[in-house]
């Protein structure tokens, strides 16, 4: 079974709004990344949060996460037609080595 | 993508034919996965390696062998290929050195009728 769990599983929003997706997980983690993969590519890697931090950014990028409850947000500040994927959070809970991805988001930004 | 290349990127081929995928890297990254993509069932890892002559499985290994007699590539062999294994298939890198990020291929589609 996936570890990761997103949410909204589509979202749908005007350029120029903000996105924000959410991921859960179940068991403990020593990090949490998140991959964007456009239409017909393979994923790229976004951004990395370490358990002992709680928020990150990275450009117009905003990653929190929560160990508490498990979870963690991924928003795009300012959104564009070009952030149109989808978004994927993984978890390394078997090894840092083995990442488990959830199922994804898949983000349209209406123009 | 780059620094990562998979062969073919499409194939078509009959159930019941033996496949082999390649994926080649130049980045000399320690360990290298095979994942497959379904709708419905987001990524999951086929096979990995962390180094030459050294695999494991992952979640959805039946069906499916990897060999790595080199650092730079990765084969994935469906034995005997079923209708279920029409997926697409993606390599991905990632090292120690680099937070275990991983770099991703740009994916084989195969489709087995």
């Amino acid at each position: 079974s996936q570890q990761g769990e997103e949410d909204p599983q589509a979202l749908s929003i005007q350029e120029g709004e903000n996105a924000t997706m959410n991921c859960s997980y179940k068991t403990s983690i020593n990090n949490l990344q998140w991959y964007r993969q456009n239409s017909g590519r393979g994923l790229v890697h976004l951004i990395l949060i370490r358990s002992n931090e709680r928020e990150k950014h990275s450009g117009r990028l905003r990653v929190t996460l929560d160990t508490s409850k498990k979870s963690s947000s991924l928003l795009i500040t300012a959104s564009r037609a070009a952030d149109t994927a989808s978004y994927f959070c993984a978890t390394d809970y078997q090894g840092a080595q083995k990442l488990v991805f959830g199922q994804g988001t898949r983000l349209t930004i209406n123009p | 993508d780059a620094g990562i290349t998979q062969s073919p990127r499409h194939k078509v081929t009959e159930t019941g034919t033996p496949v082999t995928l390649r994926c080649h890297q130049t980045e000399n990254h320690r360990y290298m996965y095979w994942y497959r993509q379904d709708p419905g069932h987001g990524l999951r890892l086929i096979h990995y390696s962390y180094g030459v002559k050294d695999t494991d499985k992952g979640e959805v290994s039946d069906g499916y062998s990897v060999s790595r007699s080199k650092t730079e590539d990765f084969l994935l062999t469906l034995e005997s290929a079923t209708s279920s294994q029409t997926s697409v298939y993606f390599c991905a890198i990632s090292d120690p050195g680099s937070s275990y990020e991983q770099y991703f291929g740009p994916g084989t589609r195969l489709t087995v009728t």
